[in-house]
């Protein structure tokens, strides 16, 4: 098992351009999330999924912004026309929801998007 | 709506010395409450994890505890180390909702 894995760590993009990040939770993990975070600030809650449905989204996630999780395994956060504002650290959490450790959240490393 | 709170924001201590963080949250209706260590420019640690119908738990030198009537958490560091120094967040996960809610954390230096 080695962990929740982000792809890219690092993505510099200019505005209006289209990214997309990929999230690998660790395996059997059921529950997978996504957050915002900025600097001095803790992780901002985007969505999460149980299996491949989508159960929550936060106001936070304009029109600009969709997530999958096609087939319950990984899954992705694009974000379209990108603004400065939406640069920060992205960050992918997995958990299982069974057992003693209920929603205990195992972060990735996360994905630093810098919009020019 | 959930808030939670982390204060001081950053604590300075000499290397040996025992610590508390403290973490306070608005809606006593949790189900767990996680407490995580994170390092500049890197990803979350999971530190410990509470349950609600927990008081404590131990790991090593770290304490964390459990008070959902007053809403309140703290995680106890005894001997702190320099490589101690991070941030450090606690988070509540909601009953009735699938997110956690994260404080801003608490930045700690310890000092050699």
């Amino acid at each position: 098992d080695t962990g929740v894995s982000q792809d890219p760590r690092h993505k510099i993009t200019k505005r209006g351009q289209n990214v997309t990040f990929r999230c690998d939770p660790i395996s059997e993990h059921n529950r997978l999330y996504w957050y915002r975070q900025t600097l001095g600030q803790g992780p901002e809650f985007l969505t999460y999924f149980q299996n491949e449905a989508q159960l929550e989204k936060s106001r936070l996630l304009s029109d600009r912004f969709s997530a999958e999780r096609p087939k319950g395994s990984f899954s992705t956060l694009e974000i379209q026309r990108t603004e400065q504002g939406d640069s920060a650290m992205y960050l992918c959490a997995s958990t299982h929801t069974g057992g003693r450790s209920y929603n205990e959240q195992f972060f990735g490393p996360g994905t630093r998007l810098t919009v020019l | 709506k959930q808030e939670v709170t982390q204060i001081p924001a950053a604590l300075s201590v000499p290397e040996g010395e025992n610590l508390v963080l403290n973490c306070s949250f608005t809606d006593s209706a949790i189900y767990n409450l996680q407490w995580f260590r994170q390092d500049p420019g890197k990803g979350l640690t999971s530190l410990l994890l509470i349950q609600s119908s927990q008081r404590e738990q131990t790991s090593g030198r770290l304490n964390a505890s459990l008070d959902k009537s007053s809403g309140r958490s703290t995680l106890y560091i005894a001997a702190s180390q320099p490589g101690d120094s991070a941030t450090y967040l606690c988070a509540a996960h909601n009953t009735n909702a699938g997110k956690s809610t994260f404080g801003d954390g608490t930045t700690l230096t310890v000092k050699p």
